[in-house]
């Protein structure tokens, strides 16, 4: 068990720019949820994977965010024309099939926009 | 639809005090509730998890909680507060009607007085 890899885990980017961030789960986790995390507050879910399909999305989840699981290993979470609000803590975390398995975190990408 | 009320955004003890930090949850089916430590600029880590069996939970580094059916409530505690336990706690329940997202609450900041 490696644990959950979040690269990269700053980013800064002038508002109007694209980023993408990539997350490298537990090797045996079948199910990938990324949250975004802003200053003093709780992790919001935006999105998750059942191996590579992507089966919910959040309202949070705007047009100009996309994920991508494509060979239901690692992910991807790209912003298109960042914007000041999309200034957070991006979490990825990683679990087996069951509503009773315990999410395992990675470090997270913090993203800042200028 | 769930949701997690943690009582107290911030919360002190003395070194070797109880600590007591407290979450309330709504779910209308039998919840999995779950107790996440944060330190800075890291990513959370899972201290303990109810699901079903036995209400009193044991996690690691000495923490345990109790779930509550009839008061909605799954508290954490430690019988005497260490200096290292200073950091952001967040209790989440788990969506059993979506894909097992977690749902946070806002979070508890514990710090820790020699």
């Amino acid at each position: 068990d490696t644990g959950v890899s979040q690269n990269p885990r700053h980013k800064i980017t002038k508002r109007g720019q694209n980023v993408t961030f990539r997350c490298d789960p537990i090797s045996e986790h079948n199910r990938l949820y990324w949250y975004r995390q802003t200053l003093g507050q709780g992790p919001e879910f935006l999105t998750y994977f059942q191996n590579e399909a992507q089966l919910e999305k959040s309202r949070l989840l705007s047009d100009r965010f996309s994920a991508e699981r494509p060979k239901g290993s690692f992910s991807t979470l790209e912003i298109q024309r960042t914007e000041q609000g999309d200034s957070a803590m991006y979490l990825c975390a990683s679990s087996r099939d069951g509503f009773n398995q315990p999410q395992h975190f990675g470090d997270g990408t913090r993203l800042s926009i200028l | 639809a769930q949701s997690v009320t943690q009582l107290g955004s911030h919360v002190s003890v003395s070194e070797g005090a109880l600590v007591l930090l407290r979450c309330n949850y709504s779910s209308s089916v039998p919840p999995y509730l779950f107790w996440y430590v944060q330190y800075p600029n890291q990513g959370l880590q899972l201290l303990l998890k109810y699901t079903t069996g036995a209400t009193l939970v044991k996690g690691i580094n000495g923490f345990e909680a109790e779930f509550k059916k009839s008061e909605t409530s799954f508290h954490l505690t430690k019988p005497s507060a260490h200096m290292s336990d200073a950091a952001e706690y967040f209790c989440a329940v788990s969506d059993r009607s979506q894909g097992g997202k977690l749902i946070f609450g806002q979070g508890t900041e514990l710090s820790v007085k020699p």
